[in-house]
């Protein structure tokens, strides 16, 4: 089945440790996103690509990387974890943003991060 | 700036009464509505959209929802609740003009249904 995957699904890492987490698709969709959702909150847009290109929120801090080498990998860095940073990190994708139809997202299963 | 609001943190209701969980949104330009669900420790899964046409849509697991323009909003419902309903419900908006395709979601709402 076509699905977004997460590996692993919980990482504990300490602080100030970088930390890499992955997600892949199989679903050949041309945008992917990272989001980070807080304790039952709503997700929060960290960055997206739309094909290579790379568009990162206004507000995402610093520490947080993303590397997409090909249409279905995407990789979220986090250089120096704080604990601040433990949360869930959600990777979706969309098939394209060039017509509403295509808006609709797709997520994985989510990364659990511990900061100890 | 385009911004959803689900006015309840939680909703209860009893299992095979109907449910409805509420969104209004705010948007320049044509909106696109979305719900997703949660469920625990999970990924948020797309249950149905809004883009054009029918103003009630239907979506997965027998939800539906009713876009009203002049109220501005997207209400998610279901005519009989199943206890399997239990999870965490966001809606989301997008616009190609005035705003964002990029989807904003709703804080969010805990639907708990009793047995």
């Amino acid at each position: 089945d076509a699905m977004v995957i997460q590996n692993p699904r919980y990482q504990v890492t300490q602080f100030g440790k970088p930390v890499t987490l992955s997600c892949s698709q199989t679903l050949n969709h041309n945008v992917m996103y990272w989001y980070q959702q807080k304790s039952s909150q709503a997700p929060k847009l960290l960055f997206h690509y739309y094909d290579k290109d790379f568009n990162n929120e206004a507000d995402t801090p610093d520490n947080f990387q993303s590397r997409r080498p090909n249409t279905s990998f995407c990789f979220l860095d986090i250089r120096s974890p704080g604990l601040g940073d433990a949360a869930m990190y959600l990777c979706a994708t969309s098939r394209d943003l060039s017509t509403p139809s295509a808006y609709e997202q797709y997520f994985g299963p989510g990364t659990r991060l511990t900061v100890t | 700036a385009q911004s959803v609001a689900q006015p309840e943190d939680q909703v209860n209701v009893a299992e095979g009464n109907p449910l409805t969980v509420k969104c209004t949104y705010s948007v320049s330009g044509n909106p696109y509505l979305f719900w997703y669900v949660q469920y625990p420790n999970r990924g948020l899964q797309f249950l149905l959209k809004y883009i054009t046409g029918d103003n009630l849509v239907k979506g997965s697991y027998g939800f539906e929802a009713e876009f009203n323009k002049s109220q501005t909003s997207f209400h998610l419902k279901k005519p009989s609740a199943l206890v399997s309903d239990s999870a965490l419900y966001f809606c989301a908006v997008s616009a190609a003009s005035g705003g964002s395709y990029i989807p904003t979601f709703g804080r969010g709402t805990s639907l708990i249904v009793h047995p």
